[in-house]
């Protein structure tokens, strides 16, 4: 069945510091992927997307290219923020009608 | 701001009970589904309802069980609680199907 594996954590940083989370998956088809983010005593929301190979999402800074050949979705950002701090779930859609999200990856910004 | 709304925030229940979990979808969407989310884990799907019809379902036990309403708002019953279904409860809503999901800020449910 379609699955994501991503980096473990936690990912502690400084402020300005670069960001990269490695998320992959395994998908029968073309899937969908995203990334979701969960800031502290918030419900989770949708950070960016792609639909197709070669895709790149990106919103608020952050950067994700759906790459088929790895079968990788990579978030990254080029310089974090304290308020960047939260929870990152990767998720893939086979076109049904669920998503499959990986573990997460808690990231701390420090100032 | 998603305007999904889920009641009640935390439950405490001891093992065998039953509980009911609530959730206002967003305004004007058909579909709602239901995740659970356990300590440390990514959410795992329960079930979807579109039109107060089950549309999906992901591999939980029968004593997961559903509703949505004429007006989309939607429940979740879990009977026969057990320790292991100490969780987040997370509902999501959408236009439609295969739509933005809305996240609501879900229900901590500690069974004892």
């Amino acid at each position: 069945g379609d699955s994501v594996t991503q980096m473990e954590g936690p990912v502690t940083l400084s402020e300005e510091a670069f960001l990269t989370i490695n998320c992959t998956y395994t998908a029968t088809g073309y899937p969908s992927l995203f990334w979701y983010v969960q800031y502290p005593g918030e419900g989770l929301q949708l950070l960016l997307k792609a639909t197709k190979a070669d895709d790149k999402g990106s919103n608020k800074g952050f950067e994700a290219t759906y790459r088929k050949e790895t079968t990788s979705f990579h978030l990254e950002k080029g310089s974090v923020q304290v308020s960047d701090s939260a929870v990152y779930f990767c998720a893939l859609s086979g076109g049904d009608y669920k998503l499959s999200f990986g573990a997460g990856t808690t990231v701390t910004v420090r100032a | 701001e998603t305007g999904v709304t889920q009641s009640p925030t935390h439950l405490i229940k001891t093992r065998g009970q039953q509980v009911t979990l609530r959730c206002s979808s967003q305004s004007g969407h058909n579909t709602v589904s239901w995740y659970q989310q356990a300590l440390g884990q990514g959410p795992q799907f329960i079930f979807q309802y579109y039109r107060e019809e089950e549309n999906g379902r992901g591999n939980f036990p029968p004593r997961f069980s559903g509703l949505q309403f004429p007006n989309y708002s939607s429940e979740l019953n879990v009977n026969a609680l057990e320790l292991d279904d100490s969780a987040l409860y997370l509902c999501a809503s959408s236009l439609a199907l295969n739509e933005k999901l809305f996240f609501g800020s879900g229900t901590q449910l500690s069974v004892l």
